[in-house]
């Protein structure tokens, strides 16, 4: 079956700090990859996503690149704000029989950032 | 609009009771989703239905079921609660080949 491993926080990083979350996967197919936000007390948000290998998604300065080779989807963020501190996770959607399957998430990343 | 709205956000309710949690969708998509949100923080797909098929995690109690009225409704069933239904339960739509999925808001269940 699919599976998706993340790395597990928290994570506590100084703001304005480079940020990386690992994220690896094992799907059959060629899944679609996503990254959910989930802010304290909120819903999931689409953060970012990419539906083929080599595809680069971005959105409000992270960036994740979906490495089919090392079945790989690392979000990246160049300098972190307090605002960034919430739940990442990593999700793949296995588009055989049409999405019924849903999403397949990762156990999520707790990312703290302090002033 | 919201695109996927769900009620209510917050349901206390005591043990063995049956309560209901609503969703809806103005996306015009065609698959719908539940998922169950535990104390870790652990996203897991409870089921998912479009107009033709129900697919359930077999995991899922059988105290647990979705009902749907029509294409943008997907309604959460559940009967004779107990503590460890305690969560978070989110609503979520996608369009056909599923690149794109929306979520609600979610719904805190507690059990008491």
């Amino acid at each position: 079956g699919n599976s998706v491993t993340q790395m597990e926080g928290p994570v506590t990083l100084s703001e304005e700090a480079f940020l990386t979350i690992n994220c690896t996967y094992t799907a059959t197919g060629y899944p679609s990859l996503f990254w959910y936000v989930q802010y304290p007390g909120e819903g999931l948000q689409l953060l970012l996503k990419a539906t083929k290998a080599d595809d680069k998604g971005s959105n409000k300065g992270f960036e994740a690149t979906y490495r089919k080779e090392t079945t790989s989807f690392h979000l990246e963020k160049g300098s972190v704000q307090v605002s960034d501190s919430a739940v990442y996770f990593c999700a793949l959607s296995d588009h055989s029989g049409g999405g019924a399957d849903g999403l397949t998430f990762g156990k999520g990343t707790h990312l703290i950032i302090q002033p | 609009d919201t695109a996927v709205s769900q009620t209510p956000k917050y349901l206390v309710t005591q043990m063995g009771n049956d309560k209901s949690i609503k969703c809806e969708q103005n996306l015009g998509h065609d698959t719908m989703y539940w998922y169950k949100q535990d104390s870790k923080k652990f996203l897991k797909i409870m089921f998912s239905y479009n107009n033709k098929e129900l697919i359930i995690n077999e995991t899922v109690p059988n105290r647990f079921s979705p009902k749907s009225p029509d294409k943008a409704h997907l309604n959460l069933h559940i009967n004779s609660l107990e503590l460890g239904d305690s969560a978070v339960y989110f609503c979520a739509s996608s369009p056909p080949g599923a690149y794109g999925y929306t979520f609600g808001s979610g719904t805190r269940l507690t059990v008491v």
